[in-house]
């Protein structure tokens, strides 16, 4: 079966570290991906997405995320966090031509606490 | 942020009642989901809709219904409520027909408590 798997299941880090949440996913051919942000208590917003180009996505708010198609991978980075950076981080595929694209596959998330 | 609307926002009700949430979009898009949000599982899909009155299942769709009978409005009932599905409701719409790229936009969520 299709599954998204998210392996920093809580990440903590200082203000100005630099951050990598890892995502890889299990299908072999071709998927549209997203990175999704929570903040406490609100909505999930898209941070990003890629579906076909440029391997290295950028999105809102310093973060960017690269495609690498031969690890299954799309691993989201910021180089420096901020305290407003705490949030829950998912990743979510969408594969494509797989009979069941208007659904997506949702990893379980990261949560990220940013200490100040 | 998409026009999209949940009502309510919070409800506490008891268990074997029924329940609907109703989700409210003005983006004219065909595509319509519910999640559900729990703690430790992630985002999982209870039902979708690909148009008026056209619906299917997603994987946790036991103990819930969904109506499509507008473009702008996808309701989500429980028929008997049980402690379980005290939840974090989701909707969210795709954009898939529009802009081809099948981002999912989320509504506000609905807080539901069952005791």
């Amino acid at each position: 079966a299709q599954s998204v798997s998210q392996h920093n299941h809580h990440v903590i880090l200082s203000e100005a570290a630099s951050l990598e949440l890892g995502c890889n996913y299990s299908y072999g051919g071709t998927v549209n991906l997203f990175w999704y942000v929570q903040y406490p208590g609100q909505h999930l917003q898209l941070l990003l997405k890629y579906f076909s180009g440029d391997p290295l996505v950028k999105g809102i708010k310093g973060f960017e995320a690269e495609f690498i198609k031969s690890k299954f991978s799309f691993n989201l980075r910021k180089p420096s966090v901020q305290w407003s950076d705490t949030a829950e981080y998912f990743c979510a595929v969408n594969p494509r031509n797989a009979g069941n694209n208007r659904k997506l596959i949702w990893g379980l998330g990261t949560s990220l606490a940013v200490n100040p | 942020d998409a026009g999209i609307t949940q009502s309510p926002r919070h409800k506490v009700t008891e268990t074997g009642t029924p329940v609907t949430l109703r989700c409210h979009q003005t983006e004219n898009h065909r595509y319509m989901y519910w999640y559900r949000q729990d703690p430790g599982h992630g985002l999982r899909l209870i039902h979708y809709s690909y148009g008026v009155k056209d619906t299917d299942k997603g994987e946790v769709s036991d103990g819930y219904s969904v109506s499509r009978s507008k473009t702008e409005d996808f309701l989500l009932t429980l028929e008997s409520a049980t402690s379980s599905q005290t939840s974090v409701y989701f909707c969210a719409i795709s954009d898939k027909e529009t802009s081809g790229t099948d981002t999912q936009y989320f509504g506000p969520g609905t807080r539901l408590t069952v005791l």
